[in-house]
């Protein structure tokens, strides 16, 4: 079955503890992403990789990390979470950007930072 | 500046009402594509429909219908005969060819179906 899968779907960390959010899909994509969904302001893109060991920052990449080592996983790194990074992550991956073709998200991840 | 705006926060109908969802977008492109997502409670996000700048027809998809039309930068959805099922939030998206791999979302309109 095709799809993204992120892992852990919940998450509550004390603030200044690294944390990491996987994302792994098996569709073979060149494009994946992560947003994050928090209320009122729809989902916002934190960064984003067209390619293996190519990524860029999307919106809101303050506070984030990301690396793309295999063309399967895309991890996402809080190096030190503070609690304004609550909020809800989503991992997409699309079989390329430029709209061209829908984007496949995960289950999500709800993470509180307190 | 938001480029996809949903002006519409909730809707709240009762069933077999139909429902119209109004997106509005900004973009300075000739070429970009416009989405639709559901999120139905239990949080996954489900793709409806895309749609590129240069085909305007509107779309049907059973009780689903878009309507899109760049003279007034819209792409509005509507549920026909609505169903407790479709209680979700909705988001319209836009991606432009001026900004290849992001796509950027409107706030989402919450919609409840009452039975």
């Amino acid at each position: 079955e095709a799809q993204v899968t992120q892992n852990p779907r919940y998450l509550i960390t004390v603030t200044g503890k690294k944390l990491t959010v996987t994302c792994s899909q098996n569709m073979n994509h060149e494009y994946m992403s992560w947003y994050r969904q928090d209320p009122g302001l729809g989902l916002r893109q934190i960064y984003y990789s067209m390619n293996v060991e190519v990524t860029d920052k999307g919106d809101v990449p303050e506070g984030y990390k990301v690396s793309r080592k295999e063309k399967r996983n895309f991890p996402l790194i809080l190096e030190s979470p503070s609690p304004n990074q609550t909020s809800l992550y989503f991992c997409a991956s699309s079989l390329q950007g430029r709209g061209y073709t829908e984007a496949f998200f995960g289950q999500g991840t709800r993470l509180t930072v307190v | 500046a938001q480029k996809v705006t949903q002006a519409q926060t909730e809707i709240s109908v009762v069933e077999k009402e139909d429902v119209t969802l109004d997106c509005v977008y900004e973009t300075r492109d000739t070429t970009y594509y416009l989405f639709w997502y559901k999120q139905p409670p239990s949080g996954e996000l489900v793709f409806l429909i895309r749609r590129n700048s240069f085909d305007e027809q509107n779309e049907i998809s059973g009780r689903y219908s878009w309507n899109f039309q760049k003279s007034t930068s819209s792409f509005n959805f509507t549920i026909t005969a609505s169903q407790v099922v479709d209680s979700a939030v909705y988001f319209c998206a836009l991606s432009e060819s001026s900004n290849d791999y992001k796509l950027s979302f409107g706030a989402g309109t919450t919609v409840t179906v009452r039975a």
